[in-house]
């Protein structure tokens, strides 16, 4: 079964970025996609953007077009996800999550534990 | 984009209920519909996908219907360890949209 083990809590100042990794072990990277998912304290869940690694074909929320960018190296099996130009807002849980096919329009069967991004002056 | 609306918002049940939450979209979808749990302080977990294709390991008490525009999961005989939000999340194309979640109690 996939583990999907994600970097840790961040706190950053308005105006920084902030980059969250998520590492995959127990199946073969490259069959993947990943999504990364955001949860703001006490709201629902976002979709932020998604990375097909095989192919380095990315996806973007068009809320964070121009903020956010996913990378993923098959090195190491880690998919990362950088947020720019935080404000208060982008305070939330981060989640990475595994789509089991080379598509990210689709449905995510294994998600990491969460990253924590506190931003505040 | 496309909108997703579940209702009710909350609910609150007995043990042994049978719960219903629907899931809504805004445009045709197919079966491209998943649902998720979250328990409180705890990460989303897959339990349905292509609107009734129950996810490995989930309890058969769950099931899901639907296809176009709505859609239902149901609870049959509530347990205690339901109580959680739960999610659609429609995917027949970019970008993904979660429902806004159902918080299910119980009385």
């Amino acid at each position: 079964q996939v583990q999907l083990v994600q970097s840790g809590a961040e706190v950053r100042k308005p105006g920084s970025s902030v980059k969250v990794s998520c590492k995959a072990s127990g199946g073969t990277f490259n069959l993947y996609a990943f999504n990364w998912v955001r949860q703001a304290p006490g709201q629902g869940l976002e979709w932020m953007g998604g990375i097909i690694p095989v192919s380095h074909t990315q996806s973007y929320a068009l809320k964070f077009q121009g903020r956010v960018t996913i990378t993923a190296d098959e090195s190491t099996s880690t998919v990362s996800m950088e947020l720019t130009y935080l404000r208060s807002e982008d305070t939330a849980i981060y989640y990475c999550a595994l789509v089991p096919e080379n598509r990210y329009f689709s449905y995510m069967d294994v998600w990491g534990e969460g990253t924590t991004v506190a931003v505040s002056s | 984009d496309i909108q997703m609306t579940q209702s009710p918002s909350s609910l609150s049940a007995s043990v042994g209920d049978n719960v219903t939450i629907t899931c809504r979209a805004s445009q045709v979808i197919s079966d491209y519909l998943a649902w998720y749990q979250q328990r409180p302080g705890r990460v989303p977990k897959l339990l349905i996908y292509a609107a009734s294709t129950l996810q490995s390991g989930v309890p058969s008490r769950f099931s899901g219907s639907g296809s176009g525009t709505d859609f239902t999961l149901t609870i049959r005989s509530l347990q205690p360890e339901d109580v959680a939000t739960y999610y659609c999340q429609k995917y027949n194309s970019v970008p993904l949209i979660f429902g806004g979640g159902t918080k299910v109690d119980i009385k």
